[in-house]
Order: structure tokens, then sequence, then C-alpha cells
């Protein structure tokens, strides 16, 4: 069974800086893209950015609303997802989704399975 | 950006009927469409990828169609567990984006 387990979330000041973890099981981890999605409460959904499976020449993209400011990364030895978020603003304030996404045919890579969650507050 | 826009927002139906939900995009995204089933509280749920294919597990009550631009999602039988919100979503490039939600409502 596919599992996704976010944590880090919480209360931070703007201009201070979060670090999302997730932690995934239950499928090979390094064959896999994985993505951060977010969603502000009651509103709709936005992608952050990917980091691609293991080897690959490209290794991470980033939304440009928060490109130079987050940064996803990973390791593949623990399994696990991250997402450093730095220079946080109020508009990033939003539950913190961690996603797989799996091959669509050709060279496509799209959502697949969803974590539950972490909650980001950034207010002064 | 590819923009992704929904119609309509939301809608109410009874138990029984049918319902199709419309999702354009503001550029021709081939067929690089899904679909995701979002219910209050929980995380998004994938219903349809590849504008038609359903994900293994879901019912066949779920359909999806079209190309290019417009796109469908059709629900038969509806009962009370449908209720949901229902996203669209293109991955044809960077960055994917998502149709602003249709909230479903079973009367």
């Amino acid at each position: 069974e596919v599992k996704l387990v976010e944590s880090g979330g919480a209360l931070v000041r703007p201009g201070g800086s979060l670090r999302l973890s997730c932690e995934a099981s239950g499928f090979t981890f390094s064959d896999y893209y994985m993505d951060w999605v977010r969603q502000v409460a009651g509103k709709g959904l936005e992608w952050v950015g990917r980091s691609r499976n293991k080897g690959n020449r490209n290794p991470t993209e980033h939304a440009a609303s928060v490109k130079g400011r987050f940064t996803v990364s990973r390791d593949f030895s623990k399994n696990s997802l991250y997402l450093q978020m730095n220079s946080l603003k109020t508009e990033d304030t939003a539950v913190y989704y961690c996603v797989r996404s799996g091959p669509r045919g050709g060279n496509e890579w799209n959502f697949d399975y969803w974590g539950q969650g972490t909650l980001v507050t950034v207010s002064s | 950006d590819i923009q992704m826009t929904q119609s309509p927002s939301s809608l109410s139906a009874s138990v029984g009927d049918r319902v199709t939900i419309t999702c354009r995009a503001s550029q021709d995204i081939i067929d690089r469409l899904a679909w995701f089933q979002q219910k209050p509280g929980r995380a998004p749920k994938s219903l349809v990828y590849a504008t038609s294919t359903l994900e293994s597990g879901v019912p066949s009550k779920f359909s999806g169609s079209g190309a290019g631009t417009d796109f469908t999602l059709t629900i038969t039988n509806l009962q009370p567990e449908d209720s949901a919100t229902y996203y669209c979503q293109h991955y044809r490039n960077y960055p994917p984006t998502f149709g602003q939600g249709t909230r479903l409502e079973i009367k």
C-alpha cells in the first residue's frame, strides 16, 4: 500500500523558514517522481515543485511563485521528500501535500497518490 | 501558463442522476488531462488520467472524454458518496495547473 506521510507544518512569521518532510512507503521510491502541491483553505490546488526519479539529469522543477525561495529535494536512502521554504510570505499559508507521480504514457508523469497534507501558517 | 476553466462551479443533482462537468484549457493539451475528487477535509484522489483512463479501483460510473482544449467528466448513477469537489488538471507542460473546481452536491 502506497503511504505518504507529511510532517513539519507549523506557524511561522513572515520572512521565516520551514522544512517540510514526507516519508514514503509501499513502493520503490527511487523509481517515481515526487511533487509538492498546496491548497489554500477553501480554495484550489497549486503545484509547488517536483523531484524526478533517481538518476534523472534534471532533478527538480519549481513553480515560478516559489522559485528562489523554496527548494524540493529528497533522500533516496531514507525514502523521504523535502520542501525547504525560505522567505515565507503570508500568501504561502496553505495545506501542503506530498504527491507521488506515476508514468502516464510516453514521457509524461502525473499525480497518482496524495498524502494527507500538513498545514503551514505564515502570520505575524 | 495554461489556464484550466471548469464549469459549472457548483451543481446539485439527485441520487441516480447523471452529471457532466466540463473543463476547458486555454491552449491545446492533447490528451494530458486528469481528474481528481476531493471530499471535505481529505486529500484529493486521482480518478482519471490521459483524459479517459480510469485509475485502478475507480468504478466505471466515472468516465472522461475530450481532446485538445475541451474535456468532460461524466458521473452516472449518482450516490451520496459522490458528493465532493472535482478538479481537472493538465500535465502538458510546466507548470501543471488545475481548474478551480466543481462542487457536486447530492440532494
